[in-house]
């Protein structure tokens, strides 16, 4: 049982490159979420899923998108990475949205460096 | 006013110390009360959660609730070095978790 994996670890951008970070998740769990974390600011909201092909925006969803086809995975696309995108990126999942039982699993991050 | 309001430190204490960590909320409507833990260059992972105002206690980790004045605690007694790390209070939203900011500790022996 991996709970929830993300690749890549680390990548360097170079300014208006795009790339896709990848998020799995083998908990059967229907909720998916994406945070972004930079220093001294906590964990902000990109964009999360409550179900296969159901998606909505976060707190910071401008300059990302998402989509979500299977159970299991959801990707998290930058199309024109800026310097503001450098942070660290976070993908957790949680069986339901709400109550005691939604703990939400956090991947290990990755970390994206944009210059 | 931010909806969620935590002292991101650092906070520096010596093995074996007790430890408090704080946040203040806005919004009365958060009924679930959690922290995570964060190592470094780890993700966060949750640690305690309660949904009553009142104290919660797991080992030598205590949550305090306080509704009526919109603060949560977590306590931290007889502090060990593998305490060290980042602390996110997070409070229940709709389908998502708000976090503050993180309160960094450091536990030295």
């Amino acid at each position: 049982n991996a709970g929830v994996t993300q690749t890549p670890k680390f990548r360097i951008l170079k300014i208006g490159q795009s790339m896709t970070l990848q998020c799995t998740q083998d908990m059967n769990h229907n909720y998916m979420y994406w945070y972004r974390q930079d220093p001294g600011m906590g964990l902000k909201l990109i964009y999360y899923s409550v179900g296969a092909g159901i998606t909505d925006k976060g707190e910071v969803p401008n300059g990302y998108n998402v989509s979500r086809s299977t159970t299991e995975d959801f990707p998290l696309r930058l199309e024109l990475a800026a310097p503001s995108q450098t942070s660290v990126y976070f993908c957790a999942s949680s069986f339901s949205g709400g109550g005691s039982t939604d703990t939400q699993y956090f991947g290990p991050g990755t970390r994206l460096t944009v210059l | 006013q931010k909806e969620v309001e935590q002292d991101p430190g650092p906070l520096s204490v010596p093995e074996g110390a007790i430890v408090s960590l704080n946040c203040t909320y806005s919004n009365s409507a958060f009924q679930y009360f959690m922290w995570y833990r964060q190592y470094s260059r780890k993700g966060p992972e949750l640690l305690m959660y309660t949904y009553s105002s009142g104290n919660k206690e797991d080992g030598r980790f205590t949550a305090q609730v306080d509704k009526s004045s919109k603060y949560i605690s977590l306590f931290i007694r007889d502090s060990q070095p593998s305490d060290s790390a980042t602390y996110l209070c997070a409070f229940r939203g709709y389908n998502k978790l708000i976090f503050g900011a993180g309160t960094r500790l450091a536990v030295h022996p």
